[in-house]
């Protein structure tokens, strides 16, 4: 089955300083992939998406991740953090074909930003 | 474009007791819909899933079930909560050529 891997259930960062979030995912037929933000007490809003585009997908807020076929990963950047992007980020995947929409998430990486 | 109303946005209800979650969902027809549940310190997972009305599918055993009465309504229930049914509830909306999105998610809290 496919499974989605975020490495650190914390992230604490300066603000100014490079914010990099870590998700892998297993899968030997690349899917689609996505990055969503969670801030206190809301729901989901997706900050970018990749579709089998291009390997480099910007999103909103400055974000932008790279997809790595031959590391099946596709990590989070953003080169300066401002205290705004404290939150919760979780990578998702759906699965090649899968026409359900069923995304898979992972376990989310909490963002601390210091002032 | 989409909107997804979720309510209430907090609950706190004693084991044992039934609970009603309702989403509703404005400026799509017939979209896919989903129920995720958020536990503390986890990921979301999938607890049911609805292509159309009556249509209901369940992704993992659990105490809880889900109703879609009308194209843009989903609900979730119980009839005797537990401890373990705790954590935050998301409803999600998906309709072709759109991304899924998300309501503001409902708090509930079983004591």
């Amino acid at each position: 089955a496919q499974s989605v891997t975020q490495l650190g259930s914390h992230v604490s960062v300066s603000e100014g300083a490079l914010v990099l979030l870590r998700c892998n995912y297993s899968s030997s037929v690349p899917p689609y992939l996505f990055w969503y933000v969670q801030y206190p007490n809301q729901g989901l809003q997706l900050l970018l998406k990749y579709t089998s585009a291009a390997t480099l997908v910007k999103g909103i807020n400055g974000f932008e991740a790279e997809f790595k076929k031959s590391e099946t990963s596709f990590h989070l950047t953003k080169p300066s953090a401002h205290m705004s992007d404290a939150a919760e980020y979780f990578c998702a995947v759906l699965p090649y074909g899968d026409s359900s929409y069923k995304l898979i998430f992972g376990s989310g990486t909490r963002l601390l930003v210091r002032p | 474009s989409q909107t997804i109303h979720q309510w209430p946005a907090t609950l706190v209800q004693p084991v044992g007791s039934p609970l009603s979650l309702e989403c509703t969902v404005e400026g799509t027809s017939n979209p896919n819909l989903y129920w995720y549940r958020q536990a503390a310190g986890r990921g979301l997972q999938l607890l049911f899933y609805s292509v159309g009305i009556g249509q209901i599918s369940s992704e993992v055993p659990q105490n809880l079930s889900a109703s879609r009465p009308q194209d843009r309504q989903f609900i979730l229930s119980s009839k005797k909560l537990l401890l373990s049914d705790s954590g935050f509830y998301l409803c999600a909306c998906h309709s072709l050529n759109e991304k899924l999105f998300f309501g503001s998610g409902t708090q509930l809290s079983v004591l």
